[in-house]
């Protein structure tokens, strides 16, 4: 069964802390990994990644992705009240009716000023 | 609109009624996904649209969901006989390119909040 885990499943940290966000995946015909940042109601898209090693960064986000341990992390450096959310994880494939996501069920950030 | 629209933003209804949710895609957009998203949980796929090709129901969970799109673009779920465990923010989502597509990101629509009494 596909399957997306995301740890820890809640987080608090002050202002100018650094934090990392753990996913694993187990998703067969594995194309991409996902990250989204959700405040309210719809998540917005952070991050895509389809090779391992590659970091990609926005900012004080960066993320990277290892296929052969089926994992991701999404750090986030200097944290700001602003960043707190649900950041998701969800991993993309294709079945036969198309690509999917599956997504994990979310990391709870919260950081203190 | 730049994005994807839903309709409502919150829906309060009583159990046993029947509920409709809509969802304006991103024009252009061949894939549309639902999803539901109960109280502090993650995402759960309901169904999926592309283009023509049949629907991909296999995430609704009774057969008291259903889900049209027609014209390729508006899509509608409908909830009948709600249940108070319907509750949910059932968010909507498209993307660019289905079946075959390198990439899957997928663009989300505010949701919509359902609250069965």
């Amino acid at each position: 069964e596909d399957k997306v885990v995301q740890s820890p499943l809640s987080l608090v940290v002050h202002e100018g802390d650094t934090v990392t966000l753990n996913c694993s995946y187990e998703v067969t015909n594995f194309r991409s990994l996902l990250w989204y940042k959700q405040e309210k109601k719809a998540p917005t898209f952070l991050f895509m990644l389809t090779s391992s090693g590659i970091e990609k960064k926005s900012g004080r986000l960066s993320s990277i992705l290892d296929k052969k341990e089926l994992f991701s992390i999404l750090n986030i450096t200097a944290t700001q009240t602003g960043d707190s959310a649900v950041y998701l994880c969800a991993a993309g494939y294709d079945n036969n009716a198309g690509n999917m996501l599956t997504f994990g069920g979310g990391t709870r950030l919260m950081v203190k000023p | 609109g730049a994005g994807v629209s839903q309709s409502p933003s919150n829906k309060v209804t009583e159990k046993g009624k029947d509920v409709e949710l809509r969802c304006d895609p991103i024009s252009g957009h061949t894939a549309l996904y639902w999803y539901r998203q109960s109280l502090g949980q993650g995402l759960e796929f309901l169904i999926y649209f592309q283009g023509n090709s049949a629907p991909d129901k296999s995430g609704l969970p009774s057969d008291r969901f259903s889900a049209e799109r027609t014209g390729g673009s508006v899509s509608t779920l409908t909830i009948q006989r709600t249940q108070q465990e319907d509750s949910a923010v059932y968010l909507c989502a498209s993307s660019l390119e289905g079946r075959g597509a390198l990439y899957n990101e997928q663009f989300f629509g505010p949701g919509t909040r359902l609250t069965v009494l």
